[in-house]
C-alpha cells in the first residue's frame, strides 16, 4: 500500500515569506508526528496529532510555526516569516495508533532552503 | 533528562566487518529502544528494537544489546555491507510520553 507521502520534496523560499508543507499519512493511522532534521543532526520532534485529541505542540521552537490536521488525514505545517535557520529537512510521520511503541513511518520529507 | 546520546558520528568499516554504534541514556522510565536507518534522500525506517526485559536481540545480522544498569545499549552490525551504509539513529522512550526521543545520528559507510 501506499506510504507517507509529502510535498514539495524541495523548497526554496525567501527569508520573510511564509511557507506550507504537507503531509499525507497511511490511511487509516490516527497518529501522525512532524520533525525536524538539521545538517547532520538528530530528529528534533516539532508536534503530534492524535485522532481529535489536542495536538502536543510542546516541539514547535516559535509561534511562526503552526500545524494542523483535517479530517483527521491530511495534515500542514506552516512557517511563517521564514529565516535562514529554518533550513532543514522537515520530516512527517504516521503510526497505527496513539502509542509510542508503535513504529512511525517516515515520508521521504521535504527539504526547506531559505535564503 | 529527555536526551539520548549517540555516539560516533561518523563510522567507517570495511566489508565484512562489525559496524558498532552505541546510544545512552538518563531517564529511567525509558523501556523502548528502537534503531531507525535512513538512506540519503528516504526518511527514517523501524531496523530493530528492544524492551529493557531483555539484554540482546537479534534480527539476521542486525543485534542490539542493552545494558539497563548502565543506561547503555547498543546496534552492532555483522559482516556489514556496502548497502548498509545510511544514518542510524537510537530512540527511546517510555509509555508515558507522546513520542520517540533520537539520538543525533550516525552516518555509517561500509567500503567495498
Amino acid at each position: 500500500g501506499a506510504g507517507v507521502s509529502q510535498s514539495p520534496s524541495n523548497k526554496v523560499t525567501e527569508k520573510g515569506k511564509d511557507v506550507e508543507l504537507r503531509c499525507d499519512p497511511i490511511s487509516g493511522h490516527t497518529a501522525l508526528y512532524w520533525y525536524r532534521q538539521s545538517l547532520g543532526q538528530g530528529l528534533e520532534f516539532l508536534i503530534y496529532f492524535q485522532g481529535n485529541s489536542a495536538p502536543d505542540k510542546s516541539g514547535l521552537p516559535s509561534d511562526r510555526f503552526s500545524a494542523e490536521r483535517t479530517g483527521g488525514s491530511v495534515s500542514t505545517l506552516t512557517i511563517q516569516r521564514t529565516q535562514q535557520e529554518d533550513s532543514a529537512v522537515y520530516l512527517c510521520a504516521s503510526s497505527s495508533s496513539g502509542s509510542p511503541y508503535n513504529e512511525q513511518f517516515f515520508g521521504p520529507g521535504t527539504r526547506l532552503t531559505v535564503l | 533528562q529527555q536526551q539520548v546520546k549517540q555516539s560516533p558520528q561518523s563510522l567507517i568499516v570495511q566489508k565484512g566487518g562489525i559496524s558498532i554504534i552505541n546510544c545512552a541514556y538518563e531517564n529511567t522510565a525509558f523501556d523502548y529502544f528502537p534503531w531507525y536507518q535512513q538512506f540519503p534522500g528516504k526518511g527514517p525506517a523501524l531496523l530493530i528494537a528492544i524492551r529493557p526485559d531483555v539484554s540482546e536481540k537479534k534480527e539476521g545480522r542486525f543485534t542490539i544489546s542493552f545494558n539497563k544498569s548502565a543506561k547503555q545499549f547498543s546496534l552492532h552490525i555483522m559482516d556489514s555491507q556496502p548497502g548498509d551504509s545510511a544514518t542510524y539513529f537510537c530512540a527511546a522512550c517510555s509509555g508515558s510520553a507522546r513520542q520517540l526521543t533520537f539520538g543525533s545520528g550516525t552516518q555509517l559507510t561500509v567500503l567495498p
